[in-house]
């Protein structure tokens, strides 16, 4: 079946402008999970979705990063006045729920020039 | 003190060599332990999840140590096809926290 998919792959954006990140998680997953990956370092926990409610949004790094997740489907990520230490690769994952084994998207690249 | 510390890297080792990595956490109530492979410019990829038990992959073996608040992923026989970054990863509360990663280079 389909895996995680993220979209955009790619994001070019100036400084201070507002973006928006999608995530489909496979089917039937009601976890999901955002990271933020900077090169040469693990990913970093952003916030975590079961169902439409975040369980634990500790990782948000402030108030300019929100997420969403309105029918426990779907999730988006957003980031007002965006900053250029904002530019990182911004990974989803899903899982059938807590502790189990999550399958992560390809990432969207976010360059903030 | 980082959450999660994994040896610095990377390691370059001969093909058929056997290879070790180490990770520590802080978090005694932490609660599940995975391995993943991270492979340049890809997204993670589940290797296996480590229990107290051991447990073994074909080639790969990890063990956990609560006590020590240790875990470790042995890699023998070594292929080409094993390089890549690993990185260790423990779940606590509703976080899950992922090491910086090791490198791995697998030289023919």
């Amino acid at each position: 079946g389909a895996g995680v998919s993220q979209t955009p792959s790619n994001k070019v954006t100036e400084k201070g402008k507002y973006v928006e990140l999608r995530c489909d998680p496979i089917s039937g997953h009601t976890a999901l999970y955002w990271y933020r990956q900077s090169l040469g370092q693990g990913p970093e926990f952003l916030i975590y979705f079961q169902g439409t409610g975040a369980a634990d949004d500790s990782g948000l790094p402030n108030d300019r990063f929100f997420a969403v997740r309105p029918e426990g489907s779907v999730s988006t990520l957003k980031i007002q006045r965006t900053e250029r230490g904002d530019s990182a690769v911004y990974l989803c994952a899903s899982s059938l729920g807590w502790g189990e084994t999550q399958y992560f998207g390809p990432g969207t690249r976010l360059l903030v020039l | 003190r980082k959450e999660v510390e994994q040896d610095p890297g990377p390691f370059n080792v001969p093909e058929g060599a056997t290879v070790a990595f180490n990770c520590t956490y802080s978090n005694s109530a932490s609660q599940s332990f995975f391995w993943y492979r991270q492979d340049c410019r890809k997204e993670p990829k589940l290797l296996m999840s480590v229990y107290s038990s051991g447990n073994e992959d074909g080639r790969f073996t990890a063990q956990l140590n609560r006590a020590s608040q240790y875990i470790s992923l042995l890699i023998r026989d070594s292929k080409l096809s094993d390089s890549a970054t690993y990185l260790c990863v423990v779940t606590g509360g509703f976080k899950t926290i992922f090491g910086a990663g090791t490198r791995l280079f697998v030289k023919a």
